[in-house]
């Protein structure tokens, strides 16, 4: 059975400043990896993803992950914080079965 | 392209009630899901499809039916609702099992 476990509910960041978002991933295969935001009262939007093809995958708003097999972790970042990154983050892991899990989330607040 | 349609937005049913939440998407997208969104939990999966005629349980489908006679709609049953249910609850699709997920834009739903 696969899991997911994001590190640390909440996380703040002055903006300028780095974004580190941590997930860990338990999974007997080789996982799809996706990272999902979430803005409020709306649905989820997919910020990147890996499929095997580079360990290191950039998303969408400067965002980027790197695949760590020996450390089962897929953390995510940012160089530089902006006040549009406040929102909710959310790490998956799929199987080849079709199930997608997702972590319980880090909500991400950024100070002037 | 509407991409995935859910309805209702917003739901209120009593305990006891039965109801249907409606899901729709025009992508030609075989993979379906359905999560509930709970505050600290994530998302947990409900049910999801792997194409037409073809179902399975997430980690949360007890007091939930679904079934999936066409490509595009996927509508989730609630036999009897419980207070426990109050939740949001997302629709999502994608291509295949290497794509993210597309959700629509969530079911509110309250039982008293």
């Amino acid at each position: 059975a696969q899991s997911v476990t994001q590190l640390g509910s909440h996380v703040s960041v002055s903006e300028g400043a780095l974004v580190l978002l941590r997930c860990n991933y338990s999974s007997s295969v080789p996982p799809y990896l996706f990272w999902y935001v979430q803005y409020p009262n709306q649905g989820l939007q997919l910020l990147l993803k890996y499929t095997s093809a580079a360990t290191l995958v950039k998303g969408i708003n400067g965002f980027e992950a790197e695949f760590k097999k020996s450390e089962t972790s897929f953390h995510l970042t940012k160089p530089s914080a902006h006040m549009s990154d406040a929102a909710e983050y959310f790490c998956a892991v799929g199987d080849s079965w079709g199930k997608l899990q997702f972590g319980a989330g880090t909500q991400v607040v950024v100070t002037p | 392209n509407a991409g995935v349609t859910q309805t209702p937005k917003f739901q209120v049913l009593k305990t006891g009630q039965s109801m249907t939440l409606q899901c729709a998407q025009d992508m030609n997208h075989e993979y379906m899901s359905w999560y509930r969104q709970d505050p600290g939990m994530g998302l947990r999966l409900i049910h999801y499809s792997v194409g037409a005629g073809i179902t399975d349980q997430g980690e949360v489908p007890n007091g939930y039916n679904v079934s999936r006679s066409t490509t595009e709609d996927f509508p989730l049953r609630l036999l009897s609702a419980a207070p426990s249910q109050t939740s949001v609850y997302f629709c999502a699709s994608r291509m295949t099992l290497s794509y993210g997920y597309t959700f629509g834009s969530g079911t509110r739903l309250t039982v008293v």
